[in-house]
């Protein structure tokens, strides 16, 4: 089976700007989360993705936008970019019954670093 | 406010013996625990979980006890090997909210010496 896959690795972009991340699902899981991680911390939610929906946020604006594809891939969308933005953004799927309840496990992706200048 | 902590941002310990890392939550509505290893340009993986309705976990040379009136919770791992040299994170999740939605600290960062 496949992991989660996300690309870019690395990114740099200028303040004001927008960026778009990608995730790959591992197989056989339904729902996307995503996480920031900045230097020395501990990833913060963002938000989770099932069925195509968002399922949650965390205490993130709403320039942080994302989607769900039908083959459960999905995209972080950050618009207008500021220099607190620098982080390393991971992707994290799961397989969740029903969307909202069970003790499921995340599988991470390695991570894209976004740097805004 | 952080809601999950991890107050040892790092542990040192001689291979062969125990590591102890330790977690401290406030939020009352948690009621399920992991615990995830970071290697280096690598995602966190998943190392075991507890949920509130137990008091400890054993998975080969890891156990997580779980001290709900303490709001604590502990990953012990015996015997260290170097190859355990990762951050750790740990994580709190409501059983409703589903462990995609996890509350993580900040980590701590185990070396384990030959």
């Amino acid at each position: 089976e496949t992991g989660v896959t996300q690309s870019p690795t690395h990114l740099i972009k200028t303040r004001g700007q927008q960026v778009t991340l990608r995730c790959s699902s591992q197989s056989g899981h339904n729902t996307v989360s995503w996480y920031q991680q900045a230097l020395g911390q501990g990833p913060q939610f963002i938000f989770q993705y099932y069925r195509e929906e968002e399922n949650g946020r965390g205490n993130f604006p709403p320039r942080f936008s994302g989607l769900q594809f039908p083959n459960y891939s999905s995209e972080l969308n950050v618009n207008a970019l500021e220099l607190d933005d620098s982080a390393l953004y991971l992707c994290a799927s799961s397989l969740v019954a029903g969307g909202s309840s069970g003790a499921n496990v995340l599988t991470f992706g390695a991570g894209s670093r976004l740097t805004v200048l | 406010d952080q809601q999950v902590k991890q107050n040892s941002p790092s542990l040192s310990v001689q291979e062969g013996r125990i590591s102890i890392l330790n977690c401290d939550y406030t939020n009352s509505m948690f009621d399920y625990f992991l615990w995830y290893k970071k290697y280096p340009a690598e995602g966190p993986t998943f190392l075991i979980s507890i949920s509130s309705i137990k008091d400890k976990n054993e998975d080969g040379r890891f156990t997580v006890f779980l001290n709900k009136s303490a709001k604590h919770l502990s990953l012990h791992i015996v015997p260290s090997q170097p190859g355990d040299s990762a951050v750790y994170f740990c994580a709190a999740s409501g059983w409703r909210t589903n462990a995609g939605k996890s509350t993580f600290g900040d980590g701590t960062t185990l070396t384990v010496k030959p």
